[in-house]
């Protein structure tokens, strides 16, 4: 079955460093979503991409969509304490069927 | 802004026994999504409604079924629980198919 695998599973910097977290898919996917979970909460939508090769930025946060649609990437620059959590990519097969990745957990030393 | 609701926030049932869980999506919201988490685990996606049709089912097991009703809200009903059924059921709703906002989640404890 579908597959959408992310790594690293777990991220420890320094605040003030970059952090990067990637999503494969084992198909093609109709677009990725990006969330993050702050511990104790609940996940919280970040963004869309639907475009191949598509390039997003929010602040500090880049966001890839591959050119074949089937990887995606998330680039923080800059650390900020703020930012520990976990984060997710969410590939979409269909309309309505997604798949979670299994999650970068990020914590930072101040 | 209304979010989505979900009842009850905890629930503790012993094993074999049944448990309802409630979602109350965002007004307006076309689409309602059930997910389970287990600890440390991602999201795992359990089946989603489209306009108060099935859409899609995942990894739902037989013993689950869900509907939704004329008033948009879902239910997920969970038959002859296990042990490892054991974790935070999560609603989201969506309009158009676009940003999911999810619930708080319900913490189901099976003893």
């Amino acid at each position: 079955g579908q597959q959408v695998m992310q790594i690293p599973q777990y991220q420890h910097v320094q605040e003030g460093e970059d952090f990067t977290t990637y999503c494969n898919s084992s198909t093609t996917l109709s677009n990725i979503q990006w969330y993050k979970q702050r511990p104790g909460g609940h996940p919280v939508f970040l963004i869309q991409l639907v475009k191949s090769g598509e390039v997003k930025k929010q602040k500090r946060l880049t966001f890839q969509f591959g050119e074949a649609k089937k990887n995606s990437s998330l680039h923080i620059t800059a650390t900020q304490t703020t930012d520990v959590g976990t984060y997710f990519c969410a590939g979409y097969s269909s309309a309505s069927k997604i798949i979670f990745g299994s999650g970068t957990r990020l914590s930072i030393r101040p | 802004a209304a979010g989505v609701i979900q009842s009850p926030r905890h629930l503790i049932k012993e094993k074999r026994e049944t448990a309802t869980l409630k979602c109350y999506p965002i007004p307006r919201h076309d689409t309602v999504y059930w997910y389970q988490q287990g600890p440390g685990q991602d999201p795992q996606f359990l089946i989603s409604f489209y306009e108060k049709m099935q859409s899609d089912k995942g990894s739902i097991p037989d013993r689950f079924s869900a509907q939704q009703f004329s008033d948009y809200h879902s239910e997920l009903n969970m038959s002859s629980l296990e042990l490892g059924d054991s974790a935070l059921y999560f609603c989201a709703s969506s309009f158009d198919r676009y940003e999911q906002f999810f619930g708080p989640g319900t913490r189901l404890t099976v003893l």
